[in-house]
């Protein structure tokens, strides 16, 4: 069973495009996180939903919005791509706890966008 | 937020040598996890520290959290091709419950 999962994996379009990435978990957990990794494998936080709620939404632009239909899926729709938008964007996922460790987050595959 | 700095970059190794990574902060942290992401792959979760001074151990890799809790390594002892990824460090974000990631030292390992 796969833990987090997106799709899609790979997303070739133009810039100019609008497109979604879905993110799904069946771990259970209240929060979920969209993170971009660039070309030099640097990971960002992009988005921070807990239990639907947007909770945190780092300088990222207004042309990326996440939504989350319930607690189990994070989608990440974006407008009008850029060049700059090429990176892997990860799904991830953590169930906050009294217990060590605290946060652990679980990452889904990945999804490979490259605009042209 | 917090910033977590991480060193080396990159380290290209031969097998069986060992290879360490550091991470520090300018703040004290109230823990530090690290990932490790293989080629195409994405990050795995290796471990949190918590305590001041705190080592544990996976097989052959060892994990220190400093005495004022604002560095952490990551030391492989006798590297294997299996090792070869990206590692990451991960202190508190500024959210709830997010995390903010170091830039990651990347190893190669060769045969």
């Amino acid at each position: 069973d796969t833990a987090v999962s997106q799709t899609p994996k790979y997303l070739v379009t133009q810039m100019g495009n609008d497109k979604s990435i879905k993110c799904e978990q069946n771990l259970g957990h209240d929060t979920m996180y969209w993170y971009k990794q660039d070309s030099k494998k640097f990971l960002k936080i992009m988005f921070s939903y807990n239990n639907k709620e947007l909770i945190i939404n780092e300088t990222v632009p207004n042309r990326f919005s996440p939504k989350s239909p319930d607690k189990a899926h994070l989608n990440l729709h974006i407008n009008s791509l850029e060049l700059g938008d090429s990176a892997v964007y990860f799904c991830a996922s953590s169930q906050d706890g009294q217990r060590e460790p605290y946060n652990e987050q679980f990452f889904g595959p990945g999804t490979r966008l490259t605009v042209l | 937020g917090q910033q977590v700095m991480q060193i080396p970059q990159y380290q290209h190794v031969q097998e069986g040598e060992d290879f360490t990574t550091y991470c520090n902060s300018s703040t004290t942290l109230s823990n530090i996890q690290w990932y490790k992401q293989r080629p195409g792959g994405h990050p795995v979760f290796l471990i949190q520290l918590v305590k001041s001074g705190e080592v544990k151990k996976q097989k052959r890799l060892t994990f220190q959290f400093g005495e004022a809790k604002k560095n952490s390594s990551l030391h492989i002892t006798a590297t294997q091709t299996t090792d070869v990824g990206t590692y990451f460090c991960a202190g508190p974000g500024s959210g709830y419950s997010t995390l903010t990631f170091g830039k990651g030292t990347m190893l190669l390992v060769s045969p």
